[in-house]
């Protein structure tokens, strides 16, 4: 039971390259989401997906696309990668939403 | 306004002392409320649930204050392991909006 996967773990990017961030969980949980943290920000919410087929913006989503591919992955796309987007980006999910969210380990994305 | 507040501290104790964080929220309507632990460059982790009558795990207890609007994390006998930064994380109960604060940093000295 590996609980949240994440891919890649580090990523390098140049000002206008385009990359997908995977994300996917085998916990059978309904509802999954994409943050980032940044230093002194805390979490933000990009995206989240309360159930298969659903997505809805966050606190911060321009820049960003997100795909619910199944109920057990969400992708999360930059298609012009900015320098303001150099961050760590979690994934996390949850049974339902009100409930605990258990996370990924986190994508560590530099945009030069 | 931010919805969910905490003090960035840090907070440096000695090993075998309780030190206790407190977490703000905004919104009223806010119907759960969460710890979590991060350690450096990970990912964060559920700590424990908040619960209306408080709830406690080992040394670890949590408080919820409605009236006032604040969560609170007491660590008893704390532990060079509980040295980490803890997150305070509320739900907004519109959307799926999970609020997080910027962490409360806690180093336990030998």
């Amino acid at each position: 039971n590996a609980g949240v996967t994440q891919t890649p773990k580090f990523q390098v990017l140049k000002t206008g390259q385009s990359m997908t961030l995977q994300c996917a969980q085998d916990m059978n949980h309904n509802s999954m989401y994409w943050y980032r943290q940044d230093p002194g920000m805390g979490l933000r919410l990009i995206y989240y997906s309360a159930s298969e087929g659903t997505t809805d913006k966050g606190e911060v989503p321009n820049g960003y696309n997100v795909s619910r591919l199944n109920k057990r992955e969400f992708s999360l796309r930059l298609e012009s990668a900015a320098p303001s987007q150099t961050s760590v980006y979690f994934c996390a999910s949850s049974e339902n939403r009100d409930y605990e969210q258990y996370f990924g380990p986190g994508t560590r994305l530099t945009v030069t | 306004r931010k919805e969910v507040e905490q003090d960035p501290g840090p907070f440096n104790v000695p090993e075998g002392a309780t030190v206790a964080f407190n977490c703000t929220y905004s919104n009223s309507a806010s119907q759960s409320f969460f710890w979590y632990r991060q350690d450096c460059r990970k990912e964060p982790k559920l700590l424990m649930s908040v619960y209306s009558s408080g709830n406690e795990d080992g040394r670890f207890t949590a408080q919820l204050n409605r009236a006032s609007q604040y969560i609170s994390l007491l660590i008893r006998d704390s532990k060079l392991s509980d040295s980490a930064t803890y997150l305070c994380v509320v739900n907004a109960n519109t959307g799926n909006q999970f609020y997080f604060g910027t962490g409360t940093s806690l180093t336990v000295i030998p």
